[in-house]
């Protein structure tokens, strides 16, 4: 059974452009999240979809947007990059939201702005 | 909003030796905890998942407990390896904005040296 694939794995982009990461979750759930890691602050909440519909959305500017697509995929976008945009941003998948199933992730996306 | 923290930060121990990673959260009110181990610049692999209802769940040599009453889970590694090197990161998973969220601990770096 396939896990939760993210593309692509590596990006580097320039401050100011924008970006767009993709996630596909494991077959069948519904529900997509995704988190920022850096070393700093670790790993933050970005935003929560289930059904196309974002259920919720943490404390982060609103650069920072995303989707779900009616096959569950899910896609991030940030606008004008910063270089404190760098981070690798991670994908979790689940069967329903609020899960008692827990959460799988992918491998990430690495996010270099320079 | 949830905060989760990890002791220690860093651990290192010789091979075989058992030992406990420590999670405290502030909020009770949170539906279920899991626990995660991250390698150098990897996604996250779920090791345990703890209901609400649920106070411990084992796999393998790994057992983990959940308190939250005192607000407190506790990650059990039994007779540890060199392969268990790697940043173990507890979560609990919250309610909010009728959504749900991960809320991360900073994690604890284990090295097990042969």
């Amino acid at each position: 059974k396939a896990g939760v694939t993210q593309t692509p794995r590596y990006l580097i982009k320039t401050r100011g452009q924008q970006v767009t990461l993709s996630c596909s979750p494991i077959s069948g759930h519904r529900s997509v999240s995704w988190y920022q890691q850096t070393p700093g602050q670790g790993l933050q909440f970005l935003f929560e979809y289930f059904s196309e519909t974002q259920r919720n959305k943490g404390n982060f500017p609103g650069r920072f947007s995303g989707r779900q697509f009616s096959n569950s995929r899910s896609e991030m976008n940030v606008s004008t990059l910063e270089l404190g945009d760098s981070a690798l941003y991670l994908c979790a998948s689940s069967l329903e939201a609020g899960s008692n199933y827990g959460y799988t992730f992918g491998s990430g996306t690495r996010l270099t702005v320079v | 909003k949830q905060e989760v923290t990890q002791i220690p930060a860093a651990l290192s121990v010789p091979e075989g030796e058992n030992l406990v990673l420590n999670c405290s959260f502030t909020d009770s009110a949170i539906y279920n905890l899991q626990w995660f181990r991250q390698d150098p610049g990897k996604g996250l692999t779920s090791l345990l998942l703890i209901q609400s209802s649920q106070r411990e769940q084992t796999s393998g040599r790994l057992n983990a407990s959940l308190d939250k009453s005192s607000g407190r889970s506790t990650l059990y590694i039994a007779a540890s390896q060199p392969g268990d090197s790697a940043t173990y990161l507890c979560a609990g998973i919250s309610n909010s904005n009728s959504g749900y969220a991960l809320n991360f601990g900073k994690g604890t770096s284990l090295l097990v040296t042969p």
